[in-house]
């Protein structure tokens, strides 16, 4: 079936590092793919989403690409702040499914100033 | 925002009894969404709706039964709680396509004892 695997947390950065969360996923035909981002006490909203191979996501600094020859969707920011620590989810919605989305088991980041 | 709230955000109650959360929608969107998240496992899908009384099973939908009898309420039934049913519950809306973004709501902290 289709599944989504991310790279385990906690991940701790200083202000300024550069980000990256891995996501690869297992799929059949062409998934879109999608990053939600979970703040503390709240409900997961979108951060980016790609709908077909090579396309790139991005918003507030942070960038995906989908790469369709490695399966993944990894996510990056240039220059994290302390506002960015919140809990990290990949997730894929195969086509014909009902709009059903499959997640990632989550990362939680942590920037510390 | 998304218009979409969940009631109640709270609930502490005993194994064997009968719980229902609701999911409330101004959207007048299609699809909602039933999901779990506990520690580990991120987001599982428990059941969604497709429309008014169109409900279908997600990956964890054992314990639990749903009902639309409304464009905008969604019900999650927990017929008999249990310990394991304890969790965070989160409800989600979709438009009409798997590229649009499911919108979440605030989430309901259920606790059985």
């Amino acid at each position: 079936g289709d599944s989504v695997t991310q790279m385990e947390g906690p991940v701790t950065l200083s202000e300024e590092a550069f980000l990256t969360i891995n996501c690869t996923y297992t799929a059949t035909g062409y998934p879109s793919l999608f990053w939600y981002v979970q703040y503390p006490g709240e409900g997961l909203q979108l951060l980016l989403k790609a709908t077909k191979a090579d396309d790139k996501g991005s918003n507030k600094g942070f960038e995906a690409t989908y790469r369709k020859e490695t399966t993944s969707f990894h996510l990056e920011k240039g220059s994290v702040q302390v506002s960015d620590s919140a809990v990290y989810f990949c997730a894929l919605s195969p086509p014909r499914s009902n709009y059903k989305l499959t997640f990632g088991k989550g990362t939680l980041l942590t920037v510390n100033p | 925002d998304a218009g979409i709230t969940q009631s109640p955000r709270h609930k502490v109650t005993e194994t064997g009894t009968p719980v229902t959360l609701r999911c409330h929608q101004t959207e007048n969107h299609r699809y909602m969404y039933w999901y779990r998240q506990d520690p580990g496992h991120g987001l599982r899908l428990i059941h969604y709706s497709y429309g008014v009384k169109d409900t279908d099973k997600g990956e964890v939908s054992d314990g639990y039964s749903v009902s639309r009898s409304k464009t905008e309420d969604f019900l999650l039934t927990l017929e008999s709680a249990t310990s394991s049913q304890t969790s965070v519950y989160f409800c989600a809306i979709s438009a009409s396509s798997g590229i649009d973004e499911q919108f979440f709501g605030p989430g309901t902290r259920l606790t059985v004892l």
